[in-house]
This record gives structure tokens, C-alpha cells and sequence, in this order.
């Protein structure tokens, strides 16, 4: 089993529409957590951490649920230029970054 | 500061040659990280280094693959000898502990490397 796991879809939506990538992770100890965002022949880059009580940052809106070992991201009204692979990510308490192996956004007009 | 900054941007070697990839990370960073990119296998993590002591190299596919880095400025990823299999994108990247918990990662732009 993969340490961190997500749906690689694609998924493709019309402009405007909410979207939602879920992310699950196998080990207790990981302390930290993130959303990167990777476009086409580019370096993955940094969209948003994941808090505990949740947060939030413009359209974007991320979640952590540890007992369930799950987090999401859900991005809402979203436009072209969210077009991209967006990686999950988790840090655990010994500095080590696993990354996911990405879900692929098409959003089409 | 210029970013991480890796080298070269794209190698192609023949199967059996030795090839040399190198990061610069940024300056102050105490942790360094070397990923690789595939279709298949999405970012796995090869090794990744703490005040430039390998901490984990769990990643490392095999023997033909080894790191170095011998300061704080500056680590290799070497593949002696290479295999077409090992054509990929090889990321670096550099964090910090210092400071705010949870500070992110900042990548490199990426060696391509094709290996015929």
C-alpha cells in the first residue's frame, strides 16, 4: 500500500464548477500536511498547508481529518488556469515529505 | 536568494554511461530532498539529507544510484552505470526547519534525463 494515496482522475469540469480531491495517508505519525500544485513540464509548488481546523484561501478550502487519516482539497468556481496536477503531501515528525501521485484538473470552458 | 538551483536541465546519455546530476539548495535550508518524476510512478522520494547527513535512503532504487552531500550548499545524485529505465525528471528540493512549523518545500526545476 502507498503511504499517501489519491484518485489520479483526470477530472474534467466546466468553469465555474466546485471540485473536490480527497487524500489518504497510512501513517499515524505524519505531522504535517500540504496541497502542491504541479503544471505540465514544472516543479511541483507550494498551493496551501492543511491546518487541523481546517482553512481556507480564496476559492481554495482545505480539510484534515487524522482519526480518518483523510484530507481534502475542494476548490470552488474554478477557472482555466486551475488546470493542473495537484499533489498531496505529508511531513512526518522526522523532516521526511511523501508526496502523492497527483490528480489531474482539466477545467474546460 | 535564486531558488534551488539544479544542473543540468536535460541530460541524454547512453545505457552504461555514469551520469552526475547537482543541486544547489537555498541558502540557510537544512534539509535537502532528491525525488523522481514518472508517469507511472508519480514523485517517489530517493534520499533526502538533514544539516547534510543522509538520513533516509530508503528510496534509492538500487546500488547504481548514490548521494553525496559534502556541505550545505551542495549535493550530487550519481547513476553508475545508467539503464534506459532510469530515464525520468529527477527533482531536488530544500526546506527549513527554522522558524514557522511546517515550513514548505521549494523544488528545483528539474533534470531531465533520458538515457538511451
Amino acid at each position: 500500500r502507498k503511504e499517501v494515496e489519491q484518485d489520479p482522475g483526470p477530472f474534467n469540469v466546466p468553469e465555474g464548477a466546485t471540485v473536490a480531491f480527497n487524500c489518504t495517508y497510512s501513517n499515524s505519525a505524519s505531522q504535517s500536511f500540504f496541497w502542491y500544485r504541479q503544471d505540465c513540464r514544472k516543479e511541483p509548488k507550494l498551493l496551501m498547508s492543511v491546518y487541523s481546523s481546517g482553512n481556507e484561501d480564496g476559492r481554495f478550502t482545505a480539510q484534515l481529518n487524522r482519526a480518518s487519516q483523510y484530507i481534502s482539497l475542494l476548490i470552488r468556481d474554478s477557472k482555466l488556469s486551475d488546470s493542473a496536477t495537484y499533489l498531496c503531501v505529508v511531513k512526518y515528525d522526522t523532516g521526511k515529505l511523501i508526496f502523492g501521485q497527483g490528480t489531474t484538473l482539466q477545467v474546460k470552458p | 536568494d535564486a531558488g534551488v538551483i539544479q544542473s543540468p536541465r536535460h541530460e541524454v546519455t547512453e545505457m552504461g554511461q555514469e551520469v552526475t546530476l547537482r543541486c544547489k539548495p537555498i541558502s540557510g535550508h537544512d534539509y535537502l530532498f532528491w525525488y523522481r518524476q514518472t508517469m507511472m510512478r508519480g514523485l517517489e522520494l530517493l534520499i533526502y539529507f538533514n544539516n547534510n547527513v543522509p538520513i533516509d535512503d530508503s528510496g534509492m532504487p538500487e546500488d547504481r544510484f548514490s548521494a553525496k552531500m559534502p556541505n550545505a550548499s551542495f549535493s550530487t545524485l550519481k547513476i553508475q552505470p545508467s539503464e534506459p529505465r532510469d530515464s525520468a525528471v529527477y527533482f531536488c528540493a530544500s526546506s527549513s526547519t527554522r522558524g514557522e512549523e511546517g515550513t514548505e518545500a521549494f523544488f528545483g526545476q528539474g533534470t531531465r534525463l533520458t538515457v538511451v
